[in-house]
């Protein structure tokens, strides 16, 4: 069965350095997503992403983040200085097309611990 | 205001027991998809089940079902015979056409204990 993949699983950094977190969605899948989980919070969206542009962002989603899709079937999510409070598990998603009832398929999530 | 509201943070319940947990959401968009995710602790996101705003069925998926009450605006989960497997964290979410993104909107989730 397809499935989302991301890496690192884990990433631990230093305050102010930058870090890239890395998905491969489904292959045919035309949406992709950001989520971020801070520690027993719910799931927040970031930013999603279709034919090769951001289509929608959240407030959370601020300079210091971007997203890119380099070469057709990676989706990165890069911090640029990472803060204590970008501490969290961040999830990739994506989904077949626009339709209310996808299913939008979550990878296992990459947990980002900035010390 | 908050789109999906989680009102239990914690419920427990006995092994083959049945448990519901409950979600209210807040839309205006009359097209809209429901969904449940399950996230052990283990950290990741589990389909669970769907229900869309038109759907004249109530959805079930093997000990999943979703009572979905369109008029109060609820999509309650309930587990059938509850397994110790089943604790977890439970998330309700939704999503809303009219984002264009087509985003999911999460509530605060429910965390079920399966006593045995």
């Amino acid at each position: 069965e397809p499935e989302v993949t991301q890496t690192p699983s884990h990433q631990v950094t230093q305050m102010g350095q930058e870090v890239i977190l890395r998905c491969v969605p489904i292959s045919n899948h035309l949406y992709f997503y950001w989520y971020r989980q801070i520690l027993g919070q719910k799931v927040e969206f970031l930013v999603s992403f279709y034919n090769n542009e951001i289509s929608e962002k959240s407030e959370i989603f601020d300079d210091q983040f971007s997203v890119e899709r380099p070469d057709g079937s990676n989706f990165t999510l890069k911090i640029r200085s990472t803060k204590l409070e970008d501490s969290a598990m961040y999830f990739c998603a994506s989904i077949s097309g626009a339709g209310v009832g996808n299913e939008q398929f979550f990878g296992p999530g990459t947990r980002l611990t900035v010390l | 205001a908050q789109k999906i509201t989680q009102t239990q943070p914690g419920m427990f319940v006995q092994e083959k027991e049945a448990v519901t947990l409950d979600c209210t959401y807040d839309t205006s968009d009359p097209s809209y998809g429901l969904f449940w995710y399950k996230q052990p602790s283990s950290g990741e996101m589990i389909f669970l089940i769907y229900q869309g705003s038109y759907d004249q069925q109530n959805a079930t998926e093997g000990r999943y079902s979703l009572n979905f009450q369109k008029a109060r605006k609820s999509a309650n989960l309930v587990i059938s015979a509850s397994q110790l497997g089943d604790s977890a964290m439970y998330f309700c979410a939704m999503r809303e056409p009219q984002t264009g993104a087509n985003n999911l909107f999460f509530g605060t989730g429910t965390r079920l204990t399966v006593i045995p």
